[in-house]
């Protein structure tokens, strides 16, 4: 089956503008987090949508946003971008919520802020 | 809060050798232990993962042992190839999100 597909694989934007990311989970997954990877910072947690609803939200600024369409597709929004925003965006899907469940992660949307 | 702590390398190594990468974590409750691996230009991939103490994980020949007294889960394999060379990623979950470490980037030389 398919797996986690990530539009666009590469951004480059202007500081001050915003960007819409995406993500299609795997087909039956009802899961999908946002996770931000930079060097400095490595791998933090920016949402995570469940059934179109908000579950838990990560420590990002409100310009950072999402939400899910009943398809269980993501999208996430960044605006007034800056410099530091500059960074590989990853989606990862599940079938379920929990501790034990498997997240499936797609191959990342890098955004360069310019 | 949740945090996991990890030799951060890089770590070089001849193929055949033996590896192991560190992963220490301190977390409220009983979280469950990932390892995910990374090749360049790719997300992450689960390679194993454990639920519970003294639960095993194992997958192409890594290894991780959970370890409740001493918070570890550490990654071994007894004979590491070129194409193991990827950066390593150990994580927990405690039923809302991941916690990362901050990587370890293996290189195997042939």
């Amino acid at each position: 089956k398919a797996g986690v597909t990530q539009t666009p694989r590469y951004l480059i934007k202007t500081r001050g503008q915003q960007v819409t990311l995406s993500c299609s989970p795997i087909s039956g997954h009802r899961s999908v987090s946002w996770y931000q990877q930079t060097p400095g910072q490595g791998l933090q947690f920016l949402f995570e949508y469940f059934s179109e609803t908000q579950r838990n939200k990560g420590n990002f600024p409100g310009r950072f946003s999402g939400r899910q369409f009943s398809n269980s597709r993501s999208e996430m929004n960044v605006s007034t971008l800056e410099l530091g925003d500059s960074a590989l965006y990853l989606c990862a899907s599940s079938g379920s919520r929990g501790k034990n469940t498997e997240a499936f992660f797609g191959q990342g949307t890098r955004l360069t802020v310019v | 809060g949740d945090s996991v702590t990890q030799m951060e390398g890089p770590v070089t190594l001849s193929e055949e050798a033996f590896l192991t990468i560190n992963c220490t974590y301190t977390a409220t409750g009983y979280p469950s232990l990932f390892w995910y691996v990374q090749y360049p230009g790719e997300g992450l991939q689960l390679l194993l993962k454990a639920t519970k103490a003294d639960d095993k994980g194992s997958n192409k020949g890594f290894e991780a042992t959970y370890r409740k007294e001493t918070t570890s889960f550490h990654l071994e394999k007894g004979s590491v190839q070129v194409s193991d060379s990827a950066v390593y990623f150990c994580a927990l979950h405690h039923g809302q999100n991941f916690v990362f470490g901050p990587g370890t980037r293996l290189s195997v030389l042939p």
